[in-house]
């Protein structure tokens, strides 16, 4: 079986650039969540999703949005980029919205 | 904000060795969670552990919980070079959005 998928792996940007950032999660998996992990520090929450409902949403700007689509792959959309969104960004996904979470390899993303 | 502490922040092992691992948090949960993370990549789900239980084991694995003192350990038994890696607890709240709260990690090196 197919692990979740994290597309691209590195990606480059400019400050106050826009990105996105996509996962495909375990077939039967209905749930995605995103985390930011800068260096040296354990991922941070940003959005649960959950039949393409948010449920949950972390500590961050309003420049961070996210969605799920019908077959349940999410987007991470960040926008006006700062050096402070470098980081490991991380999707999960998991049957419900509770209990162990299945990770994906991470989009790393080096803001300039 | 990271709710999870870790301690040590780094353990230095010789294979063969016991790896004991600590994790402090702070609300009520509803199960306790490690992860293990190789090199910045993907995180994998190691053992997960219901606010109702004490123990658990899985093959070198075993962690135990204790609610009153909201503390967690992790031992790793006859340790592997191949165990080393960052070794991060998580926590699920037992109340409102069910999204993961991760500590600091410890980084764990396991010399052959």
């Amino acid at each position: 079986d197919a692990g979740v998928t994290q597309s691209p792996t590195h990606l480059i940007k400019t400050r106050g650039q826009h990105v996105t950032l996509r996962c495909s999660p375990i077939s039967g998996h209905k749930s995605v969540s995103w985390y930011q992990q800068v260096l040296g520090q354990g991922p941070q929450f940003i959005f649960q999703y959950y039949e393409k409902e948010e449920r949950g949403r972390g500590n961050f700007p309003d420049r961070f949005s996210a969605r799920q689509f019908p077959n349940y792959s999410s987007e991470l959309n960040v926008n006006a980029l700062l050096l402070g969104d470098s980081a490991l960004y991380l999707c999960a996904s998991s049957f419900v919205t509770s209990g162990e979470q299945y990770f994906g390899p991470g989009t790393r993303l080096t803001v300039t | 904000s990271q709710q999870g502490e870790e301690d040590p922040q780094a353990l230095s092992i010789q294979e063969g060795e016991n790896a004991t691992m600590n994790c402090s948090y702070k609300t009520s949960i509803n199960n306790l969670q490690w992860y293990r993370q190789n090199s910045g990549r993907g995180l994998v789900h190691l053992i997960l552990i219901r606010s109702n239980e004490r123990e658990k084991h899985s093959g070198r694995l075993r962690v135990t919980l204790d609610t009153s003192k909201k503390s967690s350990s992790l031992l790793i038994t006859a340790s592997r070079a191949a165990d080393t890696a960052s070794y991060f607890c998580a926590t699920e709240p037992d109340t409102g959005r069910r999204a993961l709260t991760f500590g600091s990690g410890t980084r764990l090196q396991v010399q052959p």
